[in-house]
């Protein structure tokens, strides 16, 4: 089974909808991510969490909430979803011992829609 | 001052050739600079990763040199082969921060 997955992994919705993406690992890792993947313009973090508790905005994270339900899931929602908001999301996950300490883990990404 | 420069955005290769792909920073208290490589319909895992108390760091035919003095890092890819042709991303963290600024790819085709 995957380390990091999520769901769904295709998601076509139209404008105004409210989408949540959702990730869960099996890593045991306490950091998670949420990252967008836009042509020409790479990977931008959302959100990110270092614990249950432990919420934080990234670069972009307007039009964006998100919630750690557990260790092992963080869930991220578009309230009203804009066809801007069309990319590719990607969950990460860290806190490795040694020298992974540092590496994140991405799962497979969901390619959002927005119509 | 956060941005990370990736170039070239795409590389064409032959197989046998030396892919090199480059990255800028401006942000010095940068230390830690990994590079993912991302296969179509993959996430992003990491390929090499090397912190500025050393010039060059080898794994296999991947090479990361790094030029403190010119905040300037590149990978290179040695005997490059068609299994490699994916995307490349740099990117740059600050230790206890455990974020990652990422660079905007590079895309890397290696013909047979």
């Amino acid at each position: 089974d995957a380390d990091v997955t999520q769901t769904p992994r295709n998601r076509i919705t139209k404008t105004g909808k409210r989408i949540m993406l959702e990730c869960s690992q099996t890593k045991g890792h306490d950091r998670m991510y949420w990252y967008r993947q836009d042509p020409g313009l790479g990977l931008r973090l959302i959100y990110y969490s270092f614990d249950v508790k432990d919420i934080n905005k990234g670069e972009i994270s307007d039009g964006y909430s998100v919630s750690r339900q557990a260790q092992a899931k963080f869930s991220l929602s578009l309230e009203s979803a804009i066809p801007n908001q069309t990319a590719l999301y990607f969950c990460a996950t860290a806190g490795g011992t040694g020298e992974s300490y540092n590496e994140q883990f991405f799962g497979p990404g969901t390619r959002l829609t927005v119509l | 001052q956060q941005q990370v420069k990736q170039s070239p955005q795409s590389l064409i290769v032959q197989k046998g050739g030396i892919s090199i792909i480059n990255c800028a920073y401006e942000n010095t208290a940068f230390d830690y600079f990994p590079w993912y490589q991302q296969f179509p319909g993959k996430g992003p895992a990491l390929l090499i990763a090397i912190r500025p108390d050393v010039s060059e760091k080898k794994e296999g035919r991947f090479t990361i040199s790094f030029n403190k003095s010119a905040k300037q890092f590149s990978l290179h890819i040695m005997d490059s082969q068609p299994g490699d042709s994916a995307t490349y991303f740099c990117a740059a963290s600050t230790s206890g921060t455990y974020k990652y600024i990422f660079g905007t790819g590079t895309r890397l085709k290696v013909l047979a």
